[in-house]
């Protein structure tokens, strides 16, 4: 069974572009998270999908950030405009339920110059 | 507030040594789960292991064990006779009951020496 999958693995943009990160969970997982680490800080929570529907965004930092979940399948997170702040590693991980054991991805690594 | 930390950033080991990794966690709620990940050079987070706050029976597995104290709000993991291949970032983490989010720690970066 293939585990979470994101893409792209690395993505080097300058400040003001526009970059969209893809999470693919795991298939028949409900429930899909965004998670992000800032150089060498926790890991921190940004958003819970349960299927399409956003549960919680508490953690997205501002309006730069959009995160879609079409059809309940995979998921986009999209910066725009980039800030040297947003640089990171960006973490997506699945769960069948909501209090389930979440499964992560390799994460993908933004850097924002 | 939640919160959860892990004072040590870094630890190098010889190979054969004992290594504990603390974690020390902070919440008001009376249910919650406590969970250990590694992270491997390869990049994603592997779960090591999931506790309720309500079953203080430390956990052995292997050569990995864990002692989870309310009294003194630790969750501490302790890996015997490390290895090369336990090099890896860990990442304690605490989830409330009414919510998926995880609250992670800063992490501890392990590096076991040959």
């Amino acid at each position: 069974e293939a585990g979470v999958t994101q893409f792209p693995s690395h993505s080097v943009i300058e400040k003001g572009q526009t970059v969209t990160l893809r999470c693919d969970p795991i298939s028949g997982h409900d429930n899909l998270y965004w998670y992000r680490r800032v150089m060498g800080k926790e890991i921190k929570f940004l958003l819970h999908f349960v299927k399409e529907s956003k549960q919680d965004e508490s953690g997205m930092p501002n309006n730069r950030f959009l995160a879609e979940r079409t059809g309940g399948t995979y998921s986009t997170l999209k910066v725009q405009p980039a800030e040297l702040e947003d640089s990171g590693v960006y973490f997506c991980a699945s769960s069948q339920a909501v209090r389930g054991k979440q499964f992560f991805g390799p994460g993908t690594r933004l850097t924002v110059l | 507030a939640q919160k959860v930390t892990q004072a040590q950033t870094e630890i190098s080991v010889v190979e054969k040594e004992d290594v504990t990794l603390d974690c020390v966690y902070e919440t008001r709620d009376t249910t919650y789960y406590l969970f250990w990940y590694k992270q491997p050079p390869s990049g994603e987070l592997v779960f090591l292991i999931r506790r309720n706050s309500f079953d203080e029976q430390n956990e052995i597995s292997g050569r990995y064990s864990w002692n989870f104290q309310k009294s003194t709000s630790s969750f501490n993991f302790t890996i015997t006779a490390s290895q090369v291949v336990d090099s890896a970032v860990y990442f304690c983490a605490l989830r409330l009951s009414n919510t998926g989010k995880l609250i992670f720690g800063q992490g501890t970066t392990l590096q076991v020496k040959p």
